[in-house]
């Protein structure tokens, strides 16, 4: 199994509130992202990074922000939830061109 | 438009039996294919992966077909298991950026029965 982490794994929050998605691996790969995947639905880039100091926006528009400042650790922040944010977040990284590996995922719920 | 389509979208068999999931592409160019297992709850996980020069890959009861050709996988399970009740995603990668941008499949949602 990928040594990749993601906390928490559920979470039920207020709209408005402000929260903060935990990924890390340590793996020492250079690459990582975030994806959306609504039930039934495919997966949805939106955030990937090259390395340190380095993020993206993905396929899918999102009001999501990203920082990448250590190599092990690519944290996703929402600054106000809504109802429109209810999904689940997947966090996966990757060597270069290697395959991707994901995490068990957040389950998240605004109410 | 880079698309991956999956099918049938559900499947039921019973414990036992085999099954074949199918998954068609338009991805263009083409790198590689993968098949991954995602149970509920929790990241998808890496079943096989075949370029465009392999036509079959096999890992334990699960065999991958590739026809770059007609644009089209299979993934057959063989003596199916109740664990492998999940959803299998086809997932497809282009040759055309550096990011190696990765198309993904909506899924089969197999349940097995005993």
């Amino acid at each position: 199994e990928a040594d990749i982490y993601q906390t928490p794994r559920y979470l039920v929050i207020g709209t408005g509130k402000k929260i903060t998605l935990e990924c890390s691996q340590t793996m020492g790969h250079d690459k990582m992202y975030w994806y959306q995947q609504d039930p039934g639905m495919e997966l949805h880039l939106i955030h990937y990074s090259y390395g340190v100091n380095s993020t993206e926006k993905g396929d899918l528009s999102s009001e999501s922000t990203v920082s990448r400042i250590r190599t092990e650790h690519f944290p996703l922040t929402l600054e106000s939830a809504r109802p429109s944010h209810t999904s689940q977040y997947l966090c996966a990284s990757s060597e270069q061109e290697g395959e991707q590996y994901f995490g068990p995922g957040t389950r998240l719920t605004v109410t | 438009k880079n698309q991956v389509e999956q099918s049938p979208q559900s499947l039921i068999i019973l414990e036992g039996k085999n099954c074949t999931l199918q998954c068609n592409y338009t991805v263009s160019p083409f790198s590689n294919l993968r098949w991954y297992k995602q149970d509920t709850g929790r990241g998808p996980v890496s079943l096989t992966i075949m370029t465009f020069s392999e036509n079959t890959k096999s890992n334990g009861r699960y065999t991958a077909t590739l026809d770059a050709d007609t644009k089209q996988s299979s993934l057959h399970i063989t003596a199916s298991q109740l664990s492998d009740s999940a959803s299998y995603i086809c997932v497809v990668s282009d040759r055309g950026s550096t990011l190696g941008r990765l198309y993904f499949g909506r899924g089969t949602q197999l349940t097995v029965w005993p």
